[in-house]
């Protein structure tokens, strides 16, 4: 579970407070991505970042700002979120984009949106 | 376009019995299969995957999965269930001839396993 950390686990913001989640891998592969696990809904594929540039935006509304400075590094960006995106934010990372690579997970950051 | 379905939200199994999560997929080609665990606060764990090859793939904590090409199925399993496997379990598909480059994960399947 070493592999992907994401920091914090837990974050309470308001409509219109501006906060930023983090993930980093520590396994060495190129490509990363951030997704949704909302109760009683399957995960939602947000972004995906093959060699640090953006491959896969699904209709993420833009509160939402994805950064991928390095390989290593997963920023979401978050500001004037909605209730409605309380969630847990999962990041995950594959050796390649792509290909028949596991994804492998961080713990995720529980966000509540007030 | 791909999808998987986790036809059973809820497994209740009780120590020492087998348990199956099932798993069923639609691809327009020849699957990628994965199943993941989730414990509570917790990211997903992977369990084992399916890519080519035997039919009967072998995994992490003594769990086993069985692609069925007929059935469109890949189905978990283990001989003899813990307490502790008691989780959420996802299944997760990418078609290798599509241009989908991503997984669909299935909806989960909660796990409780009575002592």
């Amino acid at each position: 579970e070493t592999g992907v950390t994401q920091t914090p686990r837990h974050l309470v913001m308001g409509m219109t407070n501006k906060k930023s989640l983090k993930c980093e891998q520590h396994l060495g592969h190129n490509a990363m991505y951030w997704y949704k696990q909302s109760a009683k809904k399957p995960l939602e594929l947000m972004f995906v970042y093959s060699l640090e540039e953006r491959v896969e935006n699904n209709s993420v509304p833009s509160r939402f700002s994805p950064e991928c400075p390095n390989s290593s590094h997963l920023f979401l960006h978050l500001h004037t979120l909605q209730p409605e995106d309380s969630a847990l934010y999962l990041c995950a990372s594959s050796s390649q984009w792509g290909s028949t690579d596991t994804q492998y997970f961080g713990p995720g950051t529980r966000l509540t949106v007030l | 376009a791909q999808s998987v379905a986790q036809p059973e939200d809820q497994v209740n199994v009780a120590e020492g019995n087998p348990l199956t999560v099932k798993c069923t997929y639609s691809v327009s080609g020849n699957p990628y299969l994965f199943w993941y665990v989730q414990y509570p606060n917790r990211g997903l764990q992977f369990l084992l995957k399916y890519i080519t090859g035997d039919n009967l793939v072998k995994g992490s904590y003594g769990f086993e999965a069985e692609f069925n090409k007929s059935q469109t199925s890949f189905h978990l399993k283990k001989p003899s269930a813990l307490v502790s496997d008691s989780a959420l379990y996802f299944c997760a598909v990418r078609d290798i001839a599509g241009t989908g480059q991503n997984f669909v994960f299935g909806p989960g399947t909660r796990l409780s396993v009575l002592p």
